[in-house]
């Protein structure tokens, strides 16, 4: 089956203490992002790639970083993560630049305390 | 920066009427437009989407039409059903200049039975 798998689901966490989000899609797709979604803000994309070793900063870089090593995994990274981080987070991927198709994943609902 | 304003941000119908949800766009670059579907507690998934060369798509009893001058585009939804409650959600994709997506802020259907 085609999919964007993401890890964890929920996820609570103490302010300062590193974390990682995995995601893995299984459909050879070069295009990957990662969004966050809050109350009354609709999906603020992060980060993206468009293929291995390709990443680039979307419109809430701040205090997340990303790596895309192999095609098919693309890790969400919180070095130090603040309370002003909790939100839900998506990974997405799709075959094509311009979105379309665009396959997400689960979400993981992070809470930091 | 880019934006895309999403109206209204709630919206209640009688089943069997018609919604509509708006939307407009900054960044005249952007050539692709897509339309999510999520319900409570899940992903959103594509439902529809138009490129900025096709005035309007029609896909069963949903519609999408885009007026590239006035820089909106609008998504109508026909014979509405109590499974079309949902969060809606526009965005716009330049399909040059890397792979980012702007997305609105969402709109909440609610269809009475």
């Amino acid at each position: 089956e085609a999919q964007v798998t993401q890890n964890p689901r929920y996820l609570i966490t103490v302010t300062g203490k590193k974390l990682t989000v995995t995601c893995s899609q299984n459909m050879n797709h070069e295009y990957m992002s990662w969004y966050r979604q809050d109350p009354g803000l609709g999906l603020r994309q992060i980060y993206y790639s468009m293929n291995v070793e390709v990443t680039d900063k979307g419109d809430v870089p701040e205090g997340y970083k990303v790596s895309r090593k192999e095609k098919r995994n693309f890790p969400l990274i919180l070095e130090s993560p603040s309370p002003n981080q909790t939100s839900l987070y998506f990974c997405a991927s799709s075959s094509d630049r311009s979105g379309k198709g665009n396959t997400f994943g689960s979400g993981t609902r992070l809470t930091v305390v | 920066g880019e934006n895309v304003e999403q109206h209204p941000s709630t919206l209640s119908v009688q089943e069997g009427d018609s919604a509509v949800i708006k939307c407009t766009y900054s960044d005249s670059a952007s050539n692709y437009f897509p339309w999510y579907k999520q319900e409570l507690g899940k992903r959103p998934q594509l439902i529809i989407d138009i490129r900025s060369n096709v005035g309007e798509k029609k896909d069963q009893r949903i519609a999408v039409t885009l007026n590239k001058t006035a820089k909106h585009f609008s998504l109508h939804i026909t014979e509405t059903q109590p499974e079309d409650s949902a969060v809606y959600f526009c965005a716009a994709t330049p399909v040059t200049g890397g792979f980012k997506t702007i997305f609105g802020a969402g709109t909440r259907l609610f269809v009475k039975a």
